[in-house]
């Protein structure tokens, strides 16, 4: 079955320290991929996604993301991450094979300590 | 312009009741989903709808049905409300399969 796995439920970080959320998936056929952001009692918002092309896409806040094909991964970094980077971060796929539905990870939380 | 609307945001039912809950977007999208987001299991696919009088199983589809009438509308139904239905229900829409998905703000529903 294709699925979508998120290594770290929880992941603690300083202030001003870089980050890295692990997105990886089941399959290694052409896929489309997501990152969202949930903020407490909000829904999610898209963060930045790769449909095709350069292989490192980047959002506006600061955060990238590379697709690694060999690797099916799809891991998010920031070098630098801020109090308002506190959050849920969910990765989503959508299998070519499986073209309607979009499936998404379990999630990461992400809190910053200052 | 409202992207995608969730009716209502927050509901308490006693087991064996019945509801519905609305979703309504006004970005002519093709695509309407709905999900159910509980700790620790992030989001899954309840039922999905691909166009306007078409809707489809998802991935945890038992004890929900759906109906797709019009396309700006996504309605989930529950027929006889369950304690393992407690739960976050996001709806959420898309132009196309390939696009970016809109989410709503969320229903809480908590089933005693």
């Amino acid at each position: 079955a294709q699925s979508v796995t998120q290594l770290d439920s929880q992941v603690p970080v300083f202030e001003e320290a870089p980050v890295e959320l692990r997105c990886n998936y089941s399959s290694s056929v052409s896929v489309y991929l997501f990152w969202y952001v949930q903020y407490p009692n909000q829904g999610l918002q898209l963060l930045l996604k790769y449909l095709s092309g350069s292989t490192l896409v980047e959002s506006i806040n600061g955060f990238e993301a590379e697709f690694n094909k060999s690797q099916t991964s799809f891991h998010l970094r920031k070098p630098s991450v801020h109090i308002s980077d506190t959050a849920e971060y969910f990765c989503a796929v959508i299998f070519y094979s499986s073209a309607s539905k979009i499936i998404f990870g379990s999630g990461t939380r992400l809190s910053i300590r200052p | 312009n409202a992207g995608v609307t969730q009716t209502p945001k927050f509901r308490v039912l006693k087991t064996g009741q019945s509801m519905t809950l609305l979703c309504a977007q006004d970005m002519n999208h093709e695509y309407m989903y709905w999900y159910r987001q509980d700790p620790g299991m992030g989001l899954r696919l309840i039922h999905y709808s691909v166009g306007e009088g078409t809707t489809a199983k998802g991935e945890v589809p038992d004890g929900y049905n759906v109906s797709r009438l019009k396309k700006q509308n996504f309605l989930l139904g529950l027929e006889s409300a369950a304690p393992s239905q407690t739960s976050v229900y996001f709806c959420a829409s898309s132009y196309h399969h390939n696009t970016e998905a809109f989410f709503g703000q969320g229903t809480r529903l908590t089933v005693v």
